[in-house]
């Protein structure tokens, strides 16, 4: 079946540094991806919609300014997360749907990040 | 109202034991619905689509009901394999993000 990838699975990293995530569709061509964040014990969170050529769409709280997204290609989104603290460290997981198959979204194997 | 409520347990049953998971969603003109799993630390798996006819796979069911916009899973025969929490899904239409319940957590005790 359709597969979505995530690089890197883990990471962690000093205060202060960038840290970039990619989310790769390996099946299919993803005109729109979606990042979500979540913390231990708690539900998926949106962060944003990746569209593919265009700018991404950030949910409510979300600093488009901290969480960098871009979305060049139809297998690729990536997530930079500038100047992490340690606040930041999350569970960071991709989704993309295939848009050929009954709405069925695929998620990636998640990044988790933590910021030292 | 949240748009996607669950119970969020955690449900505590033995091996064998048939459970079942609610959910209810806001949005009237929802769409899709499915039930993911996901496991500690893991990403979220599709378990199985809801269709208003109900379907069902092996040892799960679930049901749709439009009027009352309730969803339920029924695990039968729980195995330990089957322990994770449970993600009611709701989608309104075509490129709009999912909308995720809490998750209810389920534990099958040998």
């Amino acid at each position: 079946g359709a597969v979505v990838s995530q690089h890197p699975s883990w990471v962690i990293c000093k205060s202060g540094t960038s840290v970039k995530i990619e989310c790769r569709s390996l099946d299919f061509q993803a005109t729109t991806m979606f990042w979500y964040r979540q913390f231990p014990k708690q539900s998926l969170m949106l962060m944003a919609t990746s569209n593919e050529g265009s700018k991404a769409t950030y949910e409510q709280g979300v600093e488009k300014d901290k969480f960098l997204i871009n979305h060049a290609s139809l297998t690729l989104s990536t997530l930079t997360v500038t100047s992490a603290h340690p606040e930041d460290s999350s569970f960071y997981i991709c989704s993309a749907r295939d848009p050929t198959g009954f709405e069925e979204e695929f998620f990636g194997p998640g990044t988790r990040l933590t910021v030292l | 109202r949240k748009e996607v409520e669950q119970d969020p347990g955690p449900f505590n049953v033995p091996e064998g034991a048939t459970v079942a998971f609610n959910c209810t969603y806001s949005n009237s003109a929802s769409q899709s619905f499915f039930w993911y799993r996901q496991d500690c630390r893991k990403e979220p798996k599709l378990l199985m689509s809801v269709y208003s006819s109900g379907n069902e796979d092996g040892r799960f069911t679930a049901q749709l009901n439009r009027a009352s916009q309730y969803i339920s899973l029924l695990i039968r025969d729980s195995k330990l394999s089957d322990s994770a929490t449970y993600l009611c899904v709701v989608i309104s239409s075509g490129n709009t993000p999912l909308v995720f319940g809490k998750g209810t957590r389920l534990s099958v005790i040998a």
